[in-house]
Protein backbone atom coordinates (compact mmCIF):
# COMPACT_ATOMS: atom_id res chain seq x y z
CA UNK A 1 0.00 0.00 0.00
CA UNK A 2 2.66 2.82 -1.15
CA UNK A 3 0.81 6.03 -1.26
CA UNK A 4 -0.06 7.47 -4.92
CA UNK A 5 2.53 9.84 -6.29
CA UNK A 6 1.33 13.32 -7.42
CA UNK A 7 3.99 16.18 -8.10
CA UNK A 8 4.27 18.89 -4.89
CA UNK A 9 2.88 21.77 -6.81
CA UNK A 10 1.33 23.10 -9.79
CA UNK A 11 0.01 26.79 -11.03
CA UNK A 12 -1.47 28.51 -13.46
CA UNK A 13 -2.94 31.81 -13.68
CA UNK A 14 -6.35 33.19 -13.48
CA UNK A 15 -8.38 31.34 -16.29
CA UNK A 16 -5.47 29.02 -17.20
CA UNK A 17 -6.35 25.72 -17.20
CA UNK A 18 -4.10 23.42 -14.84
CA UNK A 19 -3.60 19.46 -14.35
CA UNK A 20 -2.67 17.44 -11.65
CA UNK A 21 -1.74 13.60 -12.17
CA UNK A 22 -1.85 10.91 -9.36
CA UNK A 23 0.25 7.44 -10.33
CA UNK A 24 -0.20 4.33 -9.12
CA UNK A 25 -0.16 1.06 -10.16
CA UNK A 26 -1.90 -1.82 -11.62
CA UNK A 27 -2.65 -2.94 -7.96
CA UNK A 28 -5.33 0.28 -7.13
CA UNK A 29 -5.39 3.32 -10.11
CA UNK A 30 -4.64 0.82 -13.21
CA UNK A 31 -7.00 -2.06 -11.84
CA UNK A 32 -9.90 0.13 -10.52
CA UNK A 33 -12.11 3.30 -11.84
CA UNK A 34 -12.15 4.21 -8.29
CA UNK A 35 -10.28 7.30 -8.43
CA UNK A 36 -11.50 10.38 -6.41
CA UNK A 37 -10.03 13.93 -5.77
CA UNK A 38 -10.70 15.85 -2.78
CA UNK A 39 -9.86 19.93 -2.19
CA UNK A 40 -8.62 21.05 1.05
CA UNK A 41 -8.22 24.85 1.95
CA UNK A 42 -5.76 25.63 4.86
CA UNK A 43 -7.36 24.60 8.29
CA UNK A 44 -10.25 22.53 6.48
CA UNK A 45 -11.61 18.95 6.14
CA UNK A 46 -11.09 17.98 2.28
CA UNK A 47 -14.03 18.77 0.35
CA UNK A 48 -15.00 15.86 -2.49
CA UNK A 49 -14.59 16.77 -5.91
CA UNK A 50 -14.44 13.58 -7.72
CA UNK A 51 -15.46 10.40 -7.99
CA UNK A 52 -15.16 7.19 -10.06
CA UNK A 53 -12.25 8.77 -11.71
CA UNK A 54 -14.58 11.26 -13.91
CA UNK A 55 -17.86 12.20 -11.70
CA UNK A 56 -18.74 15.15 -10.26
CA UNK A 57 -20.79 15.33 -7.25
CA UNK A 58 -23.85 18.01 -6.66
CA UNK A 59 -22.51 21.64 -6.60
CA UNK A 60 -18.70 20.77 -7.97
CA UNK A 61 -18.37 23.15 -10.89
CA UNK A 62 -18.01 21.50 -13.85
CA UNK A 63 -14.66 23.59 -14.36
CA UNK A 64 -13.35 20.53 -12.63
CA UNK A 65 -13.22 17.38 -14.33
CA UNK A 66 -11.26 14.05 -14.07
CA UNK A 67 -9.96 11.58 -16.41
CA UNK A 68 -7.33 8.34 -16.21
CA UNK A 69 -5.28 6.62 -18.65
CA UNK A 70 -3.42 3.50 -17.40
CA UNK A 71 -1.93 3.57 -13.99
CA UNK A 72 -2.11 7.78 -13.87
CA UNK A 73 -5.46 9.91 -13.15
CA UNK A 74 -5.62 13.43 -13.67
CA UNK A 75 -7.74 16.60 -12.41
CA UNK A 76 -7.99 19.33 -14.53
CA UNK A 77 -8.90 22.29 -13.12
CA UNK A 78 -10.13 24.40 -16.17
CA UNK A 79 -10.96 28.51 -16.12
CA UNK A 80 -8.74 28.84 -12.99
CA UNK A 81 -10.01 31.24 -10.08
CA UNK A 82 -8.42 32.80 -6.82
CA UNK A 83 -10.35 30.31 -4.43
CA UNK A 84 -9.00 27.27 -6.55
CA UNK A 85 -5.92 27.78 -4.24
CA UNK A 86 -5.68 24.89 -2.27
CA UNK A 87 -4.01 21.42 -1.96
CA UNK A 88 -5.60 18.37 -3.87
CA UNK A 89 -5.34 14.48 -3.25
CA UNK A 90 -6.05 12.16 -5.27
CA UNK A 91 -7.51 8.49 -3.52
CA UNK A 92 -7.71 5.14 -5.29
CA UNK A 93 -9.86 2.05 -4.17
CA UNK A 94 -6.86 -0.82 -4.02
CA UNK A 95 -9.01 -4.23 -3.32
CA UNK A 96 -10.20 -5.60 -0.16
CA UNK A 97 -11.59 -2.74 1.12
CA UNK A 98 -8.48 -0.24 0.88
CA UNK A 99 -8.18 2.69 0.04
CA UNK A 100 -5.01 4.71 -0.65
CA UNK A 101 -4.28 8.17 -0.91
CA UNK A 102 -1.49 10.53 -2.90
CA UNK A 103 0.69 13.01 -1.44
CA UNK A 104 -1.09 15.68 -2.64
CA UNK A 105 -0.34 18.81 -4.31
CA UNK A 106 -0.15 22.23 -3.77
CA UNK A 107 -1.51 24.87 -6.47
CA UNK A 108 -1.39 27.81 -6.52
CA UNK A 109 -2.99 30.58 -8.99
CA UNK A 110 -0.75 33.44 -9.98
CA UNK B 1 -28.46 17.64 7.65
CA UNK B 2 -25.53 15.03 7.85
CA UNK B 3 -23.40 15.61 10.38
CA UNK B 4 -20.13 13.95 11.62
CA UNK B 5 -18.99 15.38 14.97
CA UNK B 6 -15.89 14.11 16.54
CA UNK B 7 -14.57 14.63 20.60
CA UNK B 8 -12.11 17.32 21.70
CA UNK B 9 -8.23 17.00 21.41
CA UNK B 10 -6.42 15.20 23.36
CA UNK B 11 -2.76 15.08 24.75
CA UNK B 12 -1.04 11.96 25.30
CA UNK B 13 2.39 10.33 26.79
CA UNK B 14 4.26 8.20 24.17
CA UNK B 15 3.18 4.49 24.53
CA UNK B 16 -0.14 5.29 25.50
CA UNK B 17 -3.40 4.92 23.65
CA UNK B 18 -6.25 7.41 22.36
CA UNK B 19 -9.33 6.69 21.81
CA UNK B 20 -11.75 9.20 19.41
CA UNK B 21 -15.14 9.15 18.84
CA UNK B 22 -17.41 10.42 15.85
CA UNK B 23 -21.15 10.35 16.27
CA UNK B 24 -23.10 10.69 13.13
CA UNK B 25 -26.67 12.50 12.88
CA UNK B 26 -28.93 13.39 10.13
CA UNK B 27 -28.84 9.45 8.22
CA UNK B 28 -29.61 6.27 8.85
CA UNK B 29 -26.31 5.79 10.98
CA UNK B 30 -26.26 1.59 9.96
CA UNK B 31 -27.80 2.13 6.47
CA UNK B 32 -25.99 -1.02 4.68
CA UNK B 33 -24.51 1.25 2.48
CA UNK B 34 -22.71 3.30 4.51
CA UNK B 35 -18.97 3.17 5.24
CA UNK B 36 -17.24 4.94 7.76
CA UNK B 37 -13.38 5.83 7.20
CA UNK B 38 -10.80 7.42 9.69
CA UNK B 39 -8.07 9.26 7.99
CA UNK B 40 -5.35 11.21 9.77
CA UNK B 41 -3.18 14.64 8.99
CA UNK B 42 0.10 14.98 10.59
CA UNK B 43 0.80 18.60 10.36
CA UNK B 44 1.80 20.06 7.41
CA UNK B 45 1.64 16.72 5.92
CA UNK B 46 -0.88 15.06 3.34
CA UNK B 47 -3.66 13.07 3.89
CA UNK B 48 -3.33 9.17 5.46
CA UNK B 49 -5.89 6.43 4.85
CA UNK B 50 -6.24 4.63 8.11
CA UNK B 51 -9.23 1.94 8.06
CA UNK B 52 -12.79 1.56 7.20
CA UNK B 53 -16.10 0.48 9.51
CA UNK B 54 -19.16 -1.00 8.15
CA UNK B 55 -21.66 0.45 11.06
CA UNK B 56 -24.34 -2.09 9.91
CA UNK B 57 -22.35 -5.10 10.04
CA UNK B 58 -19.30 -3.78 12.42
CA UNK B 59 -16.49 -5.57 9.97
CA UNK B 60 -13.58 -3.56 9.50
CA UNK B 61 -10.56 -3.24 7.14
CA UNK B 62 -7.20 -2.01 8.91
CA UNK B 63 -4.04 -0.27 6.44
CA UNK B 64 -1.19 -2.46 6.74
CA UNK B 65 0.63 0.52 8.43
CA UNK B 66 -1.67 0.78 11.34
CA UNK B 67 -2.59 -3.46 11.51
CA UNK B 68 -2.10 -4.26 15.24
CA UNK B 69 -2.61 -0.97 16.67
CA UNK B 70 -5.56 0.13 15.39
CA UNK B 71 -9.39 -0.56 16.36
CA UNK B 72 -12.11 0.58 14.82
CA UNK B 73 -16.01 -0.10 16.97
CA UNK B 74 -19.08 1.26 16.64
CA UNK B 75 -21.94 1.33 19.12
CA UNK B 76 -25.11 1.38 16.69
CA UNK B 77 -27.39 2.72 20.04
CA UNK B 78 -25.48 6.02 19.76
CA UNK B 79 -24.86 6.41 16.20
CA UNK B 80 -21.04 6.67 17.28
CA UNK B 81 -17.92 5.17 15.90
CA UNK B 82 -14.99 5.20 17.90
CA UNK B 83 -11.22 4.51 16.63
CA UNK B 84 -8.48 3.58 19.08
CA UNK B 85 -5.02 4.30 18.42
CA UNK B 86 -2.58 2.43 20.70
CA UNK B 87 1.51 2.41 21.32
CA UNK B 88 1.37 6.37 20.15
CA UNK B 89 4.87 8.08 19.70
CA UNK B 90 5.74 11.34 18.07
CA UNK B 91 4.65 10.11 14.70
CA UNK B 92 1.45 9.88 15.77
CA UNK B 93 0.70 13.26 16.07
CA UNK B 94 -1.98 14.40 13.89
CA UNK B 95 -5.27 15.31 13.22
CA UNK B 96 -7.80 12.61 12.70
CA UNK B 97 -10.72 12.60 10.78
CA UNK B 98 -13.39 10.07 10.27
CA UNK B 99 -15.19 10.29 7.29
CA UNK B 100 -19.01 8.57 5.74
CA UNK B 101 -18.65 7.03 2.53
CA UNK B 102 -18.75 3.58 0.84
CA UNK B 103 -16.08 0.78 -0.05
CA UNK B 104 -14.34 2.63 -3.02
CA UNK B 105 -14.49 6.20 -1.67
CA UNK B 106 -14.83 8.95 0.66
CA UNK B 107 -17.86 11.01 0.35
CA UNK B 108 -18.11 14.75 1.66
CA UNK B 109 -18.95 14.58 5.00
CA UNK B 110 -16.37 14.58 6.86
CA UNK B 111 -15.69 14.78 10.43
CA UNK B 112 -14.28 18.11 12.23
CA UNK B 113 -11.23 16.54 13.15
CA UNK B 114 -9.44 15.45 16.11
CA UNK B 115 -5.49 17.02 17.15
CA UNK B 116 -4.03 14.43 18.99
CA UNK B 117 -0.87 15.26 20.18
CA UNK B 118 1.92 12.88 21.91
CA UNK B 119 4.53 14.33 23.80
CA UNK B 120 6.27 13.18 26.79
Amino acid sequence: QSALTQPPSASGSPGQSVTISCTGTGSDVGGYNYVSWYQQHPGKAPKFMIYDVSKRPSGVPDRFSGSKSGNTASLTVSGLQAEDEADYYCTSYAGSNNLVFGGGTKLTVL
Amino acid sequence: QVQLVQSGAEVKKPEASVKVSCKASGYTFNYISYYMHWVRQAPGQGLEWMGIIHPSSGSTTYARKFQGRVTLTRDTSTSTVYMELSSLTSEDTAVYYCARGGTTMISDYWGQGTLVTVSS
